[in-house]
């Protein structure tokens, strides 16, 4: 079993549109949850970031985390064009290297 | 204010060839953490290091991969021999302190590609 499994892409919906990004993960030692967007040819930007339990809103991007569960999600309200980019999910513990989700392809259409 | 910088953008190299790439952390960050992409796979961890320290190399492959991070200057990453299964994206990110209170931030990566 995989460390952190992500929801295999890829994702199409258009604009506007409520996108619902998942990763769940098998060890209890995470305890730092982040998102990172990355463009194609481009480094993985940084999202959202999270250490506890239920949610993050930032803007059209809330983050939900639950640790009882071993589950987090992403969601981004009113998707724009721009949106379209990889969403990847990383958690990390107290070693501080960032473990990812494989990634998921979001494209939002005019 | 400026970001994570790694050169080169792009590198080719002949199989046994060396690679060399470097990494300059966002000012005011001690902490750097290489990952490797390969062409449809999710980022993996190499090596985490502090100015002149290793503090974690488990993700680095046993042999031809060195990284360090001197006192004055990059990090730098290297590959010595290259073999095509080498060809990926590497990227470095930067923290200043623990990322259990600060985040990593990436540089753009370095395309490396092993003909």
């Amino acid at each position: 079993q995989k460390e952190v499994e992500q929801d295999p892409g890829p994702l199409s919906v258009p604009e506007g549109a409520i996108v619902s990004l998942n990763c769940t993960y098998s060890n209890s030692a995470f305890q730092y949850f982040m998102w990172y967007r990355q463009y194609s040819r481009k480094g993985p930007e940084l999202l959202m970031y999270t250490y506890s339990s239920g949610n993050k809103e930032d803007g059209r991007f809330t983050a939900q985390v639950d640790k009882s569960s071993k589950y987090i999600s992403l969601f981004i309200r009113d998707s724009q064009p721009s949106d379209s980019a990889t969403y990847l999910c990383a958690l990390t513990g107290a070693n501080s290297k960032l473990t990812f989700g494989k990634g998921i392809t979001l494209s939002v259409r005019p | 204010n400026a970001g994570v910088m790694q050169n080169p953008r792009h590198l080719v190299r002949r199989r046994g060839q060396e690679a060399r790439l470097r990494c300059s952390p966002m000012k005011g960050h001690s902490h750097v953490y290489w990952y490797r992409q390969l062409p449809e796979e999710g980022l993996k961890f190499m090596v985490y290091l502090q100015k002149e320290n290793i503090i974690d190399e488990s993700g680095m492959p046993k042999e031809r991969f060195s990284a360090e991070f001197p006192k004055e200057g990059p990090s730098i990453l290297r590959i010595q021999q290259v073999v095509r299964g080498d060809s990926a994206a590497y990227f470095c990110a930067s923290s200043p302190r623990y990322v259990q209170t600060e985040t990593q931030y990436f540089g753009p990566g370095t395309r490396l590609l092993v003909l």
